[in-house]
């Protein structure tokens, strides 16, 4: 049973602190979306990458965030410093181009 | 801008009606709009793509439609149960067809017995 693995489920840091957040895509899939959800905003788009190349970051804060997909089976999000409106859950999704988005189950991030 | 709006009220609904969920856009054209249903706690899951050429799409009780005129989506939940209760997302490829996916707020759906 194909799924993307998102790790951790939940953490609680501290402010300034660096977090990494790790997504395994399902095998096979080229394109990968890394998404943040509160209730405010609801899902925003962070990034999203095709055959590991970056298309599109837009929606990243730059000075703290930053995305990569080391390879095929890991991309990484990562903030530093954290800072407590970071606080939200992270969802990885991947897929093949133009085609129906598989999520994780999210990362929640709390930090205090 | 671009925008994409559900109804952010809950839409209460009796069992065994019929729930029809709107998405409107504007300033995009996108090559095809998708259905995403979420619990909470956990991470949306697809239910209907329908591509900007296609009018309507039909699973099981699901029904979508797609005016690219009007630039608006209908999601429609026919003979709803209590099970259906849940948030429904609509996304948008945007800009058209570079598989970027953007989602509007989502509308909650409860079904009452």
């Amino acid at each position: 049973d194909a799924r993307v693995t998102q790790t951790p489920r939940d953490k609680v840091t501290e402010m300034g602190q660096e977090v990494t957040m790790r997504c395994q895509p399902i095998l096979g899939h080229n394109t990968v979306f890394w998404y943040r959800q509160t209730m405010m905003q609801g899902l925003e788009l962070l990034a999203y990458f095709r055959n590991r190349a970056p298309l599109d970051d837009s929606g990243m804060p730059k000075d703290r965030f930053s995305a990569e997909m080391p390879d095929a089976t890991l991309a990484t999000l990562k903030i530093q410093p954290s800072e407590p409106r970071d606080s939200a859950v992270y969802f990885c999704a991947s897929g093949q181009p133009n085609t129906e988005a598989f999520f994780g189950q999210g990362t929640r991030l709390t930090v205090v | 801008s671009q925008k994409i709006e559900q109804n952010s009220e809950a839409l209460n609904i009796q069992e065994g009606k019929t729930a029809t969920l709107t998405c409107n856009y504007t300033n995009y054209s996108p090559a095809y709009l998708q259905w995403y249903r979420q619990d909470p706690g956990r991470g949306p899951v697809f239910l209907l793509l329908i591509r900007e050429n296609e009018k309507e799409k039909r699973k099981e009780r699901l029904k979508v439609t797609f005016d690219t005129t009007l630039k608006q989506s209908l999601f429609h939940i026919t003979a709803s149960q209590p099970a259906d209760s849940a948030t429904y997302l609509c996304a948008l490829s945007a800009p058209s067809n570079t598989g970027k996916l953007i989602f509007g707020q989502g509308t909650t759906l409860q079904v009452k017995p």
